[in-house]
């Protein structure tokens, strides 16, 4: 069966600071990746999603980055944290081929102090 | 561009009453529709879907209903006990670049 890991798990971050966010899934191969990110009390906001290796779309432009350096990783970067960077990052896999269903990860709380 | 209506945006209901959240869609590309649960400081989790071709799905308690032509879907709660309580989002997912747009959510409080 699929699995999909998030680290950290929760983050106190100063602002200025870089960020990396790692997601990884297991059992699958190929799989669509996303990154969203939660406000507190709010919807979720698709920041970046990927059909394959080195293919990233940006939905948001702002200071994050995304890459996609193996098939099952994907990782969501900044050079220099904001406040408003503050929040709940979700890591999700969906399928391809018709197979539109996606999953997401633990997620990471992070907080910009 | 590609929007995803969501109403209510809160929903109060007394124990075994029903709930019915609405959402409509723009991208005439969407073809499939999940709904996800997320409780509070967890992670969303996929509780039912409806495919293009289909106009209506039941698991239980749960079913969704599509209208393709009005671009409209909704998800409805039968018989709502406490554990229903959470954040409804419902997402509508283009077909060719499988890119998902989410609602804005409804919390569902049910009452005891």
């Amino acid at each position: 069966s699929q699995t999909i890991h998030q680290w950290p798990a929760t983050l106190v971050q100063p602002v200025g600071s870089p960020l990396s966010l790692e997601c990884t899934v297991e059992g699958t191969s190929n799989p669509n990746l996303y990154w969203y990110r939660q406000a507190a009390g709010r919807g979720l906001q698709l920041l970046f999603y990927s059909v394959g290796i080195g293919q990233i779309s940006s939905e948001v432009p702002q200071n994050l980055s995304a890459s996609r350096p193996q098939d099952r990783q994907f990782i969501l970067s900044s050079k220099k944290l904001l406040l408003s960077d503050s929040g709940f990052y979700l890591c999700a896999w969906g399928g391809t081929s018709g197979a539109y269903e996606q999953y997401f990860g633990p997620g990471t709380r992070l907080t910009v102090t | 561009g590609e929007n995803v209506e969501q109403h209510p945006s809160t929903l109060s209901v007394q124990e075994g009453d029903s709930a019915v959240i609405k959402c409509t869609y723009s991208d005439s590309a969407s073809n499939y529709f999940p709904w996800y649960k997320q409780e509070l400081g967890k992670r969303p989790q996929l509780i039912i879907d409806i495919r293009s071709n289909v106009g209506e799905k039941k698991d239980q308690r749960i079913a969704v209903t599509l209208n393709k032509t009005a671009k409209h879907f909704s998800l409805h709660i039968t018989e709502t006990q406490p554990e229903d309580s959470a954040v409804y989002f419902c997402a509508a997912v283009n077909s060719g670049t499988y890119k998902y747009i989410f609602g804005t959510g409804t919390r569902l409080k049910v009452l005891a």
